[in-house]
């Protein structure tokens, strides 16, 4: 079974600019998370989406926004990027939609922003 | 959410046991107690989870006292490439719960 896949691996944009994020979950799971892990922070819940509905939202500005598609595929925007963007992105899915249910991450997004 | 306490760093030798412990003096009713492992520039992997007692798999054991107000990760005999940043997690089984990773526990192990 294929694992979670994120693209792109690893991103350069520069501050002010937009990025889009993507997200291939397992097949069969329709629950997608996304993570922003920084030295400082550490691994941060940015939000949940099921079935294409974001069920939670960490603590962070509208300038971090997602969707997900019929497919389970999500993606994530960051728009007018400031240089504290920068960071390793995680997508995380499972099988259903919970913090304790096991959540199989991929191999995350480096994004540098400049 | 339940907040959890564990130690910032931990060091060990090839083929010794580790036991790392983790403090959640205010877990609720529903919640279940999980583990993950992370080395660096992945994403975190799940390792085991557990509610009450013990619970054994191939990688580790949890070790959960009836008052489960903290748990024990067990890890027999540690390799090198135990070496990563371990995670405990608390929180329940329902569709609006969320995950939230502390800053974790360095294992280093060394020859």
């Amino acid at each position: 079974k294929a694992g979670v896949t994120q693209t792109p691996r690893y991103l350069i944009k520069t501050r002010g600019q937009q990025v889009t994020l993507s997200c291939s979950p397992i097949s069969g799971h329709r629950s997608v998370s996304w993570y922003q892990q920084t030295p400082g922070q550490g691994l941060q819940f940015l939000f949940e989406y099921f079935s294409e509905t974001q069920r939670n939202k960490g603590n962070f500005p509208g300038r971090f926004s997602g969707r997900q598609f019929s497919n389970s595929r999500s993606e994530m925007n960051v728009s007018t990027l400031e240089l504290g963007d920068s960071a390793l992105y995680l997508c995380a899915s499972s099988l259903l939609a919970g913090g304790a249910y096991e959540q199989y991450f991929g191999p995350g997004t480096r994004l540098t922003v400049t | 959410l339940a907040k959890t306490t564990q130690p910032i760093s931990m060091d060990s030798y090839e083929g010794q046991e580790v036991n790392i412990t983790c403090s959640h003096n205010n877990i609720a009713t529903n919640d279940y107690i999980t583990w993950y492992q992370q080395f660096p520039s992945q994403g975190p992997r799940f390792i085991i989870q557990g509610y009450k007692t013990k619970v054994t798999n191939e990688v580790a054991s949890l070790f959960i006292p009836a008052d489960r107000k903290s748990s024990t990760l067990s890890l027999p005999r540690v390799s090198l490439s135990d070496t990563a940043v371990y995670y405990c997690l608390v929180g329940e089984n329902s569709g609006y719960s969320t995950l939230t990773f502390g800053k974790g526990t360095m294992l280093l192990v060394s020859p």
